[in-house]
């Protein structure tokens, strides 16, 4: 498998529910990027790591938990959530963190009940 | 603070038509610049980069341009299909942090 994968592509969750999405990339790139893309909401940078290291976090509430085992994978933990959580969470990679062409994956749906 | 805009909202052409998409950026210091297409309920496929010494990058029917002094770059399609119906956005790179200020994005419909 090629590219940068996401799952699962849906999934709808309860307030008082923990679960994780993941995020892999078969690219053989060492940054990792979440996004959040809301209704008639401009796309969000949540997080950034860089060789495993997180380098960014864009005043993400805590409810939002990233965790990036290697470079390859990247998880966001989500418990606690409300539902203007709900949205597409999108993860992009790209060969280091600075001025390369980003490459996303398909994103997941998520729905905050 | 980088603010990326892009207008129109949206776009209705008949197949066969070029096309002009307009994004401007508030902080002229910007890195580079990258136009993105986004299918509905899809991730976003990159489409072309214009590095900050670069005004314009070209692929097949689309030419980038960016203009750092005007803050503005623009998208031009050239004779338009209705394969190329998505949604557009433009995003620049402020700083070397790699973080990416999209704006809201142009949805285009091109007509058979």
């Amino acid at each position: 498998e090629t590219g940068v994968t996401q799952t699962p592509r849906h999934l709808v969750m309860g307030m008082t529910n923990k679960k994780s999405l993941k995020c892999e990339q078969h690219l053989g790139h060492n940054a990792m990027y979440w996004y959040k893309q809301s209704a008639k909401k401009p796309l969000e940078l949540m997080f950034v790591y860089s060789l495993e290291e997180r380098v960014e976090n864009n005043s993400v509430p805590s409810r939002f938990s990233p965790e990036c085992p290697n470079s390859s994978h990247l998880f966001l933990h989500l418990h606690t959530l409300q539902p203007e959580d709900s949205a597409l969470y999108l993860c992009a990679s790209s060969p280091y963190r600075g001025l390369d062409t980003q490459y996303f994956g398909p994103g997941t749906r998520l729905t905050v009940l | 603070k980088q603010e990326v805009t892009q207008i129109p909202a949206a776009l209705s052409v008949p197949e066969g038509e070029n096309l002009v998409l307009n994004c401007s950026f508030t902080d002229s210091a910007i890195y580079n610049l990258q136009w993105f297409r986004q299918d509905p309920g899809k991730g976003l496929t990159s489409l072309l980069l214009i590095q900050s010494s670069q005004r314009e990058q070209t692929s097949g029917r689309l030419n980038a341009s960016l203009d750092k002094s005007s803050g503005r770059s623009t998208l031009y399609i050239a004779a338009s299909q209705p394969g190329d119906s998505a949604t557009y956005l433009c995003a620049g790179t402020s700083g070397n942090t790699g973080k990416l200020i999209f704006g809201q994005g142009t949805t285009l419909q091109v007509k058979p």
